[in-house]
């Protein structure tokens, strides 16, 4: 059974700082989503790796997909406040495009100037 | 831009009652999901949903739960009878459509169980 660790839970950044937020999991898992979650609202869709090595970059956020290691990172750079929000990380719990997700516990990022 | 929408936003009801949580997915999607999320916690995987059937369903999604897609446009989430533990807020998602890898994630109703 797939199971998605996020570290750190909490995370709180000067702005212009870089910092590095981990996602392991258990299984192989085809691919590793990254969402981001503003409070009180809806999951936004960040980057879908779907293979080894992968690498994904979107502004400021590069996330990156090591499947050998089982570990994808969000790398942040030059961090600004509109980037505070939770960051989750989930696998796919079973091959093929559109297996069910399995979500870390999300990491709280907290940008201050 | 196309997007997943859910009705109703907030939902209050007593233990004990039925509900029905409503999710319109995008249009050209195959495959709708259920999530929910207790306040301050992780997402959790409820139900999906493929070709009018369930496909895949969590611990969670017990005798309780039931999915309908009535009408090839809605997709519903039913509680028959609700406990306080199910209040949280409930994501419909939906995925599987032309030159898409993810899962698009609905407003979320929000479920409160008094």
């Amino acid at each position: 059974e797939l199971k998605v660790e996020q570290n750190p839970l909490f995370l709180s950044m000067q702005e212009g700082k870089n910092y590095t937020i981990y996602c392991n999991y258990s299984t192989t898992s085809d691919r590793l989503y990254w969402y981001r979650q503003d409070p009180g609202k809806s999951l936004e869709s960040l980057f879908v790796l779907l293979s080894n090595g992968a690498v994904k970059q979107e502004g400021r956020l590069m996330a990156s997909l090591d499947t050998k290691a089982r570990l994808s990172t969000l790398h942040i750079t030059a961090a600004v406040h509109d980037l505070s929000a939770t960051y989750f990380c989930a696998g796919a719990n079973y091959g093929g495009s559109q297996g069910n997700l399995i979500f870390g516990k999300g990491t709280k990022l907290s940008v201050k100037p | 831009e196309p997007e997943v929408t859910q009705t109703p936003s907030h939902q209050v009801t007593q233990m004990g009652q039925e509900v029905i949580l409503r999710c319109v997915p995008i249009s050209n999607h195959l495959y709708f999901y259920w999530y929910r999320q207790i306040l301050g916690q992780k997402v959790e995987f409820l139900v999906s949903f493929y070709n009018n059937e369930i496909s895949e369903k969590s611990e969670i999604f017990d005798d309780q739960f039931s999915v309908e897609r009535p009408d090839g446009s809605n997709f519903t989430l039913k509680i028959r009878s609700t406990k306080l533990e199910d209040s949280a807020m409930y994501f419909c998602a939906s995925g599987g459509g032309a030159g898409t890898d993810t899962q698009y994630f609905g407003p979320g109703t929000r479920l409160t169980v008094l």
